[in-house]
């Protein structure tokens, strides 16, 4: 019983650097986001997708790139990370859209740029 | 715009003790969603309980409890007979509903509880 995925679970770049973050989930859920976490400030909304092969910005989306290439996975790219991006990040599901679904997350995936 | 607020940042308890935690929201929709999560050391998020906006029935789920108010636009968190393993950051969130749109979920900035043995 997985549900949501993310790898990896841990990462340190230096600035400049890019990588990718990747969430998978075995629910056929219809609906994936992207949150990160700063300390308090809660949870932001990065990205998001309402299916396959369509993504959409939130309310952070500056700096990061998305895709939803398959339904089950959900991408998130640094292209050259700043320190300003040194947070925790957290995917999550939903089965419906709409605001009223309960979204799962993820265990999170904690990054230090240096 | 949609905001939520929880005050209070840093509560700490004896076990046994009964602890609230405050949400207060704002939203200029009739329609919306409130949500309670519960984020162990561990970090991950764990879903608790969902409230819509037409129904303000109190629940209560074994020790816990939820208080929903619109007159006052709070949401509160009551455990009972607090236990160790309560401590954690408890994050109270707000959705918009927009049909066929992802659900944006906005999150107050947390309460990290801690429950001394």
């Amino acid at each position: 019983n997985a549900g949501v995925t993310q790898t990896p679970k841990f990462r340190v770049l230096k600035t400049g650097q890019s990588m990718t973050l990747l969430c998978a989930q075995d629910m056929n859920h219809e609906y994936m986001y992207w949150y990160r976490q700063d300390p308090g400030m809660g949870l932001r909304l990065i990205h998001y997708s309402v299916g396959e092969g369509t993504t959409a910005k939130g309310e952070v989306p500056d700096g990061y790139n998305v895709s939803r290439l398959k339904k089950q996975n959900f991408l998130l790219g640094l292209e050259s990370a700043a320190p300003s991006q040194t947070s925790v990040y957290f995917c999550a599901s939903s089965r419906l859209a709409g605001g009223w679904d309960i979204q799962y997350f993820g265990a999170g995936t904690r990054l230090s740029v240096l | 715009a949609q905001k939520v607020t929880q005050a209070q940042t840093e509560i700490s308890v004896v076990e046994k003790e009964d602890v609230t935690l405050d949400c207060v929201y704002e939203t200029r929709d009739t329609t919306y969603y409130l949500f309670w999560y519960k984020q162990p050391p561990s970090g991950e998020l764990v879903f608790l309980i969902r409230r819509n906006s037409f129904d303000e029935q109190n629940e209560i789920s074994g020790r816990y409890s939820w208080n929903f108010q619109k007159s006052t636009s709070s949401f509160n968190f009551t455990i009972t007979a607090s236990q160790v393993v309560d401590s954690a950051v408890y994050f109270c969130a707000l959705s918009e509903v927009r049909y066929n749109q992802g659900g944006k979920l906005i999150f107050g900035q947390g309460t990290e509880l801690s429950v001394k043995p």
